[in-house]
């Protein structure tokens, strides 16, 4: 089955411990990328990536790290999670970036205390 | 000003009205836009690719207008399962979407 897996789903953390959520698509995608949705601000971009060992800043890339060493794998580490960190986060991958849409992954739901 | 603004809803229709949602983007160069479908928690996921022309799917149907820099979709015959956010997209630049801060609708029986 096409799709895009994230783990873990949940996880609750404490503030400045190293964190690693991973993400892993199926579809042999060129496109991948992170996002955040907070209440009231919706879905943000964190960072993308258009291939490997090529990635670019979203809207708000601060605070997160992410690297693309092979195709189908773009894992996003956060160094010193902070509690402003808590946050739903989702992956997506894409064949091409502009014709095809994104495929998402079920979300990581993330608390920072 | 958003890159990308819809209406802000919410939007509660009875089943089988036709119901319309906006977006506009900031960006002229953008170039291609979609609508997405989220229900409560989950991930989006992706309804419609839009496209100059204007396209349809089934009761969905997508316009663009690039003169004034906005999207529509209309759902005709609403069913109580299109109850969802309904977030449009905006695309710049490669990889970067640019997403709206979402509809919702509530279709009632």
């Amino acid at each position: 089955e096409a799709q895009v897996t994230q783990n873990p789903r949940y996880l609750i953390t404490v503030t400045g411990k190293k964190l690693t959520v991973t993400c892993s698509q199926n579809m042999n995608h060129e496109y991948m990328s992170w996002y955040r949705q907070d209440p009231g601000l919706g879905l943000r971009q964190i960072y993308y990536s258009m291939n490997v060992e090529v990635t670019d800043k979203g809207d708000v890339p601060e605070g997160y790290k992410v690297s693309r060493k092979e195709k189908r794998n773009f894992p996003l580490i956060l160094e010193s999670p902070s509690p402003n960190q808590t946050s739903l986060y989702f992956c997506a991958s894409s064949l091409t970036g502009t014709l095809y849409g994104y495929t998402f992954g079920s979300g990581t739901r993330l608390t920072v205390v | 000003r958003k890159e990308v603004e819809q209406d802000p809803g919410p939007f509660n229709v009875p089943e089988g009205a036709t119901v319309a949602f906006n977006c506009t983007y900031s960006n002229s160069a953008s170039q291609s836009f979609f609508w997405y479908r989220q229900d409560c928690r989950k991930e989006p996921k992706l309804l419609m690719s839009v496209y100059s022309s204007g396209n349809e799917d089934g009761r969905f149907t997508a316009q663009l207008n690039r003169a004034s820099q906005y999207i529509s979709l209309l759902i005709r015959d609403s069913k109580l399962s299109d109850s969802a956010t309904y977030l449009c997209v905006a695309y710049p630049l490669y990889g970067k979407l640019t997403f709206g801060q979402g509809t919702i609708l509530t279709v009632h029986p």
